[in-house]
């Protein structure tokens, strides 16, 4: 079964860098992409960014974009959302999700762009 | 400010039948992108519900379906349960700046 295991909790002062993992198994690895979803205390679902796990190809949200990496280590199955420049309002739980696809006979195409595996979350706290 | 527009809460008794809005635009759901539902029970992580706004993953009740029309869709809940007390997200995808990849602001359900 497809199961997205995120490393623990992490506590960080204003201005450090965080490093959230996020290993994958049940499936292969490089044929799915994986996002990261973060959602600050009592707040919606935020997009923060996606990574081909075949290619590495990444994309960010604008948002972020400056102070987010996503990476991934394919022989551990692994990817990685590493968050720099920290402050308190990075302060979330942060989600690893793949992205699922399916096929839609109603038009004949391939389908993705839904969230339909999610790892436990990972809260950062971001405190002086 | 979310690209796409939830009611913050809607609330049913046991039995009946509750509805979940989700407006979008001309950029997601009205530019023929699908839509997909979300449900986070208190302290866990999201689960899929709908994705290709209908459709049920398995292991997901038929009680729960999804529909889209212009530029909103809905979430349906019947024979609501006291289980079914979450909050609900719906997510697509966007063409402009805010996306690409989207989320409703969440609505509370509360089963009374």
């Amino acid at each position: 079964q497809v199961q997205l295991v995120q490393s623990g909790a992490e506590v960080k002062k204003p201005g450090a860098s965080v490093k959230v993992s996020c290993k994958a198994s049940g499936y292969t690895f490089t044929s799915y992409a994986m996002h990261w979803v973060r959602q600050a205390p009592g707040q919606r679902l935020e997009w923060m960014g996606w990574i081909n796990a075949g290619n590495g190809n990444t994309k960010y949200s604008q948002k972020f974009q400056g102070r987010v990496t996503i990476t991934r280590d394919t022989s551990a199955s692994t990817a990685y959302m590493e968050l720099s420049s920290l402050r308190s309002e990075d302060t979330a739980v942060y989600y690893c999700a793949r992205e699922g696809t399916y096929y839609d006979i109603l038009t004949g195409y391939y389908k993705e762009d839904y969230f339909d595996y999610w790892g436990q979350g990972t809260l950062v706290t971001v405190s002086s | 400010q979310s690209v796409l527009t939830q009611p913050p809460s809607v609330s049913g008794a046991p039995g009946q039948r509750v509805t979940i809005s989700c407006t979008g635009s001309s950029s997601n759901i009205g530019a023929g992108y699908d839509v997909h539902w979300y449900q986070q029970l208190p302290g866990t992580a999201p689960k899929l519900l709908i994705y290709g706004n209908s459709n049920r993953p398995s292991g997901v009740p038929d009680r729960f379906s999804g529909s889209k029309s212009g530029t909103s869709a809905s979430l349906a809940i019947t024979g609501l349960q006291a289980e079914d007390e979450a909050d609900y997200y719906c997510q697509s995808y966007d063409s402009s700046l805010s996306g690409p990849w989207v989320f409703g602001g969440g609505t509370k359900l509360t089963v009374l």
